[in-house]
């Protein structure tokens, strides 16, 4: 069985960096992209950008540029996504999904999502 | 605002059929294979469709996916209380170089 299980829920200040991981299992780590995405409070889902564990090549979405950080620890299938200088409008579910073949297209879908990490940014 | 426009919701009785539009442009749909995605509050989203009409194993035939130019659309058939939930298509956009989704539409069973 395939599986993503990401880390548990996180309460920030502002300016504040968070880190959430994504511990994969059930499958060759190494050749299926992974992405993030988040869903803000009433709000739709927005794609934050991806990382091939295989050769570390990520790609984020605009507005993500400069401010987050996806890398990967190959020997412990496990994704992680670093977001600095935190506002409330960052407070939000994150999720990480994987791409569903391997060396997928950019439009790839996902078929495999973890549970979610709530972060909550307040003063 | 998404480049992918969805109405916000659709409703019908138990047994019926809805269908979710899922409009774009030149730069995402016509172009790229479309996903669709359900998603229940509370859960982690679930792939319903990819590359436009393919089902993943597991997904019942109820659900289909057709794409036309710079729409897709997503049927859902023999509707049950189950499929209540919000729906997102989803593709890659080659001009704003990022996966992009739609506004989401909300399936309500009457």
């Amino acid at each position: 069985q395939v599986h993503l299980v990401q880390s548990g829920a996180e309460v920030k200040k502002p300016g504040a960096s968070m880190k959430v991981s994504c511990k994969a299992s059930g499958y060759n780590f190494v050749t299926y992209g992974i992405n993030w995405v988040r869903q803000a409070p009433g709000q739709g889902l927005e794609w934050m950008g991806w990382i091939i564990p295989y050769n570390g090549i990520s790609n984020c979405a605009q507005k993500f540029q400069g401010r987050v950080t996806m890398t990967t620890d190959t020997s412990t299938t496990t994704a992680y996504m670093e977001l600095r200088s935190l506002t409330s409008d960052d407070t939000a579910v994150y999720y990480c999904a994987k791409h569903r073949a391997v060396v997928g297209g950019t439009d790839d879908a996902f078929d495999v999502w973890g549970q979610g990490t709530m972060v909550t940014v307040f003063s | 605002q998404s480049v992918l426009t969805q109405p916000p919701s659709v409703s019908a009785a138990p047994g019926q059929k809805v269908s979710v539009s899922c409009s774009g442009n030149s730069s995402n749909i016509g172009n790229n294979y479309v996903s669709w995605y359900q998603h229940l509050p509370g859960t982690a989203p679930k792939l319903l469709i990819y590359d436009n009409n393919k089902r993943p194993s597991g997904i019942p035939d109820r659900f289909s996916g057709s794409k036309s130019g710079t729409s897709a659309t997503l049927g859902i058939t023999g509707l049950q209380t189950g499929d209540e939930a919000d729906y997102y298509c989803g593709t890659w956009d080659s001009s704003l170089s990022a996966y992009v989704f739609g506004t989401g539409t909300k399936v309500t069973v009457l």
